[in-house]
């Protein structure tokens, strides 16, 4: 089945250390997204790539950084310059592959990120 | 900058009853997008769906129809026989045409409870 995967669903990090989330698509997407989603805060856009090698700050990309060295992988780390890192991180992608459409994002399950 | 309001932080109906949903937004662009997102207690991000806004036919997803007004820049959604299974948080969200890839701006969401 095609989807979009993020791992781990959970996880936990003292405060201080950098951690990598990771986002895995096998929908053929060229383009894949990291939110960011707070309680009462909707989605907000952190980093975004349209093209392997390639990628953009969003919203509120400071404290993050992000890589596209594949085009299936777009894996964000939380670095420690990231003031308030606990939140659900949810990876998205979009493509014109599968009868898709270049402006419908398709969404992982998400990976809910507390430090200690 | 685009923004998206929703002003109803929480909503509730009967199954089987038709709740209506709002949505705000402010732009200068012409072209664009608007979504409805739906996230159940999963945290699954699922798209209802999707106008056009070149588009004056309203978009209809079986019970999902959507009250589109360009020139009040509002995006309503109703959901007809409300089931069970819409109980979920539901986001607004507007996108840019750029005749490309473009990036999602979302509302804080209106959590939507349906009970029996």
């Amino acid at each position: 089945d095609g989807g979009i995967t993020q791992s781990p669903k959970y996880l936990f990090r003292k405060e201080g250390q950098n951690v990598t989330l990771s986002c895995e698509q096998n929908l053929n997407h060229d383009a894949m997204y990291w939110y960011r989603q707070d309680p009462g805060q909707g989605l907000r856009l952190i980093y975004y790539s349209q093209i392997v090698n390639d990628f953009q700050k969003g919203d509120i990309a400071e404290g993050y950084s992000v890589s596209r060295e594949k085009k299936e992988s777009f894996p964000l780390t939380v670095t420690s310059a990231q003031k308030n890192p606990t939140a659900f991180y949810l990876c998205a992608s979009s493509g014109t592959s599968g009868g898709s459409s270049y402006n419908e994002q398709f969404f992982g399950p998400g990976t809910r990120l507390t430090v200690l | 900058a685009q923004t998206v309001t929703q002003s109803q932080p929480e909503m509730s109906v009967q199954e089987a009853e038709t709740v209506t949903l709002s949505c705000t937004y402010d732009t200068s662009e012409n072209n664009y997008y608007l979504f409805w997102y739906k996230q159940p207690p999963s945290r699954q991000m699922i798209l209802v769906i999707r106008q056009e806004a070149y588009k004056q036919q309203n978009a209809t997803e079986n019970r999902f129809s959507v009250n589109f007004q360009k020139a009040a820049k509002s995006f309503s959604l109703k959901i007809s026989d409300s089931q069970l299974g819409d109980t979920a948080m539901y986001f607004c969200a507007f996108m840019k045409d750029v005749g490309g890839y473009s990036t999602l701006t979302f509302g804080k969401g209106t959590m939507l409870l349906v009970s029996p």
